[in-house]
């Protein structure tokens, strides 16, 4: 069973430009959520994509947008980029919606983006 | 604003001591929590969840909820240098995406050997 893969580790940007970070997700898993993790925070939701589609998302801007692909991988897309924007990004994967709550998130080792 | 709230740390204990994090959250909608351990410049890893007031322990570590105080709790037994990390709260809020965890800032960790 292979885990929640990330690429690429580490990239550094400028300011206005655009980035594309992509997730690979667990076996079996078909959700798949983005989190922004800045230095000395906790990780924030951004947004999660179940059955290709966006069903769920947090306080970020439209400029942050997502893909899901039918082999349940996914993209997260940053326009205009900020300074504000350097973080490290986290995927997680998770099993299909269940009525328990219970479903746990596994993360990947992450993207960390530098903006200049 | 739905919030989680840990102290920062750094919580120092030595090793074989008992470590007690803990957590405050403020919607009281709150279905699930999730405690993550993270290691520094990694990503996050399940330790434990629960879901029901009480405790629910798994090896060395045992999570606490009530409900009723809005607190959930992590106790370390027999803690050993390798636990330093830092450590994430964080809460599933009824009728919210299941990838919607909000977490907490963190709980930094130290054992002394």
């Amino acid at each position: 069973e292979t885990g929640v893969t990330q690429s690429p580790t580490h990239l550094i940007k400028t300011r206005g430009q655009q980035v594309t970070l992509r997730c690979s997700s667990q076996s079996g898993h078909n959700t798949v959520s983005w989190y922004q993790q800045a230095l000395g925070q906790g990780p924030q939701f951004i947004f999660q994509y179940y059955r290709e589609e966006e069903n769920g998302r947090g306080n970020f801007p439209p400029r942050f947008s997502g893909l899901q692909f039918p082999n349940y991988s996914s993209e997260l897309n940053v326009n205009a980029l900020e300074l504000d924007d350097s973080a490290l990004y986290l995927c997680a994967s998770s099993l299909p919606p269940s009525g328990s709550g219970a479903n746990v998130l596994t993360f990947g080792a992450g993207s960390r983006l530098t903006v200049l | 604003q739905k919030e989680v709230e840990q102290n920062s740390g750094p919580l120092s204990v030595p090793e074989g001591a008992i470590a007690s994090l803990n957590c405050t959250y403020s919607d009281r909608g709150s279905q699930s929590f999730f405690w993550y351990r993270q290691y520094s410049g990694k990503s996050p890893e399940l330790i434990m969840f629960i879901y029901s007031n009480g405790d629910k322990e798994d090896g060395r570590f045992t999570a606490q909820l009530n409900k009723a105080s809005q607190y959930v709790s992590l106790l370390i037994r027999d803690s050993q240098p390798s636990d330093s990390a830092t450590y994430l709260c964080a809460v599933r809020s009824y009728g919210g995406s299941q990838g919607n965890l909000i977490f907490g800032k963190g709980t930094k960790l130290s054992v002394k050997p």
